[in-house]
């Protein structure tokens, strides 16, 4: 079955750039999707189809997808960034999570 | 406001049942594939059922095949995910989810409901 690979963690400065990767064989034939959870929270779409924003999404975040590697970028990390995020893709009619990077601002 | 509302969670002994309800409202619900995505405490998401506008397709991750029956009811705007054989590793919150499939994501979340399965 398919399976994506994210980090456990990345940790950032405020202000800086975060990037959080996924990884996948052949992913890059595929489409990506990326999702930001804060606690207690249900998950909130950030990125799809590789590079999309949805409307509300600040510009900082964006999105590329390659080979066999996606990765959400974070552009001027604030401290409002810090959450965890998923990666997901499609399966045929299946879908597929990354296990989840969580994201500290420090 | 485009809502999901989730009910049905609580505490279930292990091979017993459990159905969960989602209640959709403000958007045309029989337009749009759905599914139900979980959570066990302290991990991520796994998605569990797909299920299409009409009800016609239907899909499962492998590890609930034959336990789990995803429904809908598109009249009363209802998604059901009906749970049998419960194991200790179905205790998750489950989410209700939309999918929009022309971008082929979940855009609309419920809040999610607790299910518990202990002895």
């Amino acid at each position: 079955s398919y399976e994506l690979t994210q980090p456990p963690s990345v940790s950032v400065s405020p202000g800086q750039t975060a990037n959080i990767t996924c990884s996948g064989d052949k992913l890059g034939d595929k489409y990506a999707w990326w999702y930001q959870q804060k606690p207690g929270q249900s998950p909130v779409l950030v990125i799809y189809q590789d590079t999309k924003r949805p409307s509300g999404i600040p510009e900082r975040f964006s999105g590329s997808n390659s080979g066999n590697t996606a990765t959400l970028t974070i552009s001027g990390t604030q401290a409002m960034d810090e959450a965890d995020y998923y990666c997901q893709t499609w399966d045929s009619s299946t879908v597929i999570f990354g296990g989840g990077t969580k994201l500290t601002v420090l | 406001e485009v809502q999901l509302v989730e009910s049905g969670g609580g505490l279930v002994q292990p091979g017993g049942s459990l159905r969960l309800s989602c209640a959709a409202s403000e958007f045309t619900y029989s337009n749009y594939w759905m599914s139900w995505v979980r959570q066990a405490p302290g991990k991520g998401l796994e998605w569990v059922a797909n299920i299409k506008q009409d009800g016609s397709e239907k899909y499962y991750v492998d590890s609930v095949k034959g336990r789990f029956t995803i429904s809908r009811d598109n009249i009363k705007n209802s998604l059901s995910l009906q749970m049998n054989s419960l194991r200790a590793e179905d205790t998750a919150v489950y989410y209700c989810a939309r999918v929009e499939a022309s971008q082929g994501v979940f855009d609309v979340w419920g809040q999610g409901t607790m299910v518990t399965v202990s002895s």
